[in-house]
C-alpha cells in the first residue's frame, strides 16, 4: 500500500547533538512537507520541497535544515541551534500539479521528539 | 497572506447529538479548495472532507458535512450522530494555486464526546 513513512516515531535528543527525522513516501508525490506541532496547537510549517534538490524555508526554519535528493525522500535535521526542539513533527507530502490540489496532503503518522 | 480561523478552542457534545465545529478564512482568491482534518489521539492526520470553492453544493461524506458560506468566507463542519471515535482536534484548511499549493491550517479545535 502507497503511504508516507516517519521514523523513528519516538526520539530523544541530547543538548547540543543533531538529529535527523526520516520521511519515506512511495506515492509518487513530488511535494513534501516538514510541519512542527506544539501540545495543543497547530500545524506551524518548517520547510516544504516542491521538486527534487529545491526546498523552501516555511515560517519556522531556524534551527532546522532539510535535503531533497530523492523524490522520494525528506530528512529533517534538528540542530542544536534549534533551542526549543521538543515537539511533535509531521511530514506530509500531496502531488505537485494544480489538478490535485483538492487532494490536499497526506501525513505520516509523526515523530515525538524529546530533548533529554 | 491567507489566514485561517477556527474561533472555538474547544467543544463538546453528548454521544448521538450534532456538533458543528467553525472556520473563517481571508482570501481574495475566487478558485481554491478547503479541508477538515481530524486529529485523534494517535495523532495521524486524517482527511475528513473536503470543498472545491467553485462548487456551491455543499459536501458530504456520511455523517459529516459542511456549510460552505463563500461570500461570508465561512466553512463550517457537521457533525451528525457523535460517536466516541470523534473525538479529536479538528483542523480547517486553505489552499489555493497562488500559494503554490501550499495548505494553510487554523489552530484547531478540541472535540469531546460525553457517553
Amino acid at each position: 500500500d502507497g503511504g508516507i513513512t516517519q521514523s523513528p516515531k519516538y526520539l530523544f535528543r541530547k543538548e547540543g547533538q543533531n538529529v535527523t527525522l526520516s520521511c519515506e513516501q512511495n506515492l509518487n508525490h513530488d511535494a513534501m512537507y516538514w510541519y512542527r506541532q506544539d501540545p495543543g496547537q497547530g500545524l506551524r510549517l518548517i520547510y516544504y520541497s516542491q521538486i527534487v534538490n529545491d526546498f523552501q524555508k516555511g515560517d519556522i526554519a531556524e534551527g532546522y535544515s532539510v535535503s531533497r535528493e530523492k523524490k522520494e525522500s525528506f530528512p529533517l535535521t534538528v540542530t542544536s541551534a534549534q533551542k526549543n526542539p521538543t515537539a511533535f513533527y509531521l511530514c506530509a507530502s500531496s502531488m505537485g500539479h494544480r489538478t490535485a490540489f483538492n487532494y490536499g496532503y497526506t501525513f505520516g503518522s509523526g515523530t515525538r521528539l524529546t530533548v533529554v | 497572506a491567507q489566514t485561517v480561523t477556527q474561533s472555538q478552542p474547544e467543544m463538546s457534545v453528548q454521544e448521538a447529538e450534532t456538533v458543528t465545529l467553525s472556520c473563517t478564512y481571508d482570501t481574495s482568491e475566487s478558485d481554491y479548495y478547503l479541508f477538515w482534518y481530524k486529529q485523534p489521539p494517535s495523532r495521524q492526520m486524517i482527511l475528513v472532507i473536503r470543498q472545491e470553492a467553485y462548487k456551491q453544493q455543499n459536501a458530504t461524506e456520511n455523517r459529516f458535512s459542511v456549510n460552505f458560506q463563500k461570500a461570508a468566507k465561512s466553512f463550517s463542519l457537521k457533525i451528525s450522530d457523535s460517536q466516541l471515535g470523534d473525538a479529536a482536534m479538528y483542523f480547517c484548511a486553505y489552499r489555493d494555486n497562488n500559494a503554490g499549493n501550499m495548505l494553510t491550517f487554523g489552530g484547531g479545535t478540541r472535540l469531546m464526546v460525553k457517553p
